[in-house]
């Protein structure tokens, strides 16, 4: 159980498109979903935490209106990229949380590669 | 920069011999947790540890955690050409449950058969 599944695996876009990124929560019902940004041989960066039914919470130097978070349902949160330009091009990895502050635990996606020409 | 430093950064070894892997952190913690990560994939879980805890084990992983130095290291004994990836600690936000987790800058194992 607590599988996390992430659409599309790989995008490649044009500058100053739009791209949207699906996270999904398949077998459990996700309270918090949290956002990262990955580059090549770094470590994971937190961009935003998203509880279902209310605004995400952006962390120090993430752009809320380039980097559009909706978490509409308990299994569905959604990244979406704005006029995408080529260093936005990342590796980007959304994980889950089941349960309140007491679950420990995160569960995450097999990421979803963005290559911004 | 509130993540940790992981060392070494990059480690190669053979086929049985014991890997060790060390994070140091910068915030008070709930718990430190560790994972693995292959190339171009998504991150795995092993182990978590909590911040009353000082060594937990995993089949065979063995997760230490000195909370007075803000360190801790995993130990990956008899390794397999299988386990080379990245791997990660992460700690949770102790100032609150906000669930938020602050990666380590990683360690690379490569297992050489």
């Amino acid at each position: 159980g607590a599988v996390v599944s992430q659409h599309p695996s790989r995008v490649i876009c044009k500058s100053g498109t739009s791209v949207k990124i699906e996270c999904r929560s398949l077998d459990f019902q996700a309270t918090t979903m949290f956002w990262y940004r990955q580059f090549p041989k770094q470590s994971l960066m937190l961009m935003a935490t998203s509880n279902e039914g209310s605004k995400a919470t952006y962390e120090q130097g993430v752009e809320k209106d380039k980097f559009l978070i909706n978490h509409a349902s308990l299994t569905l949160s959604t990244l979406t990229v704005t006029s995408a330009h080529p260093e936005d091009s990342s590796f980007y990895i959304c994980s889950a949380r089941r349960g309140g502050a007491w679950e420990e635990t995160q569960y995450f996606g097999p990421g979803t590669r963005l290559l911004v020409l | 920069s509130q993540q940790g430093e992981e060392d070494p950064q990059a480690l190669s070894i053979q086929e049985g011999e014991n890997a060790t892997m060390n994070c140091s952190y910068k915030t008070s913690i709930n718990n430190l947790q560790w994972y693995r990560q292959n190339s171009g994939r998504g991150l795995v879980h092993l182990i978590l540890i909590r911040s009353n805890e000082r060594e937990k084990h995993s089949g065979r992983l063995r997760v230490t955690l000195d909370t007075s130095k803000k360190s801790s290291s995993l130990l990956i004994t008899a390794s397999r050409a299988a386990d080379t990836a990245s791997y990660f600690c992460a700690n949770s936000d102790g100032s609150g449950n906000t669930g938020k987790l602050i990666f380590g800058q990683g360690t690379t194992l490569q297992v050489k058969p």
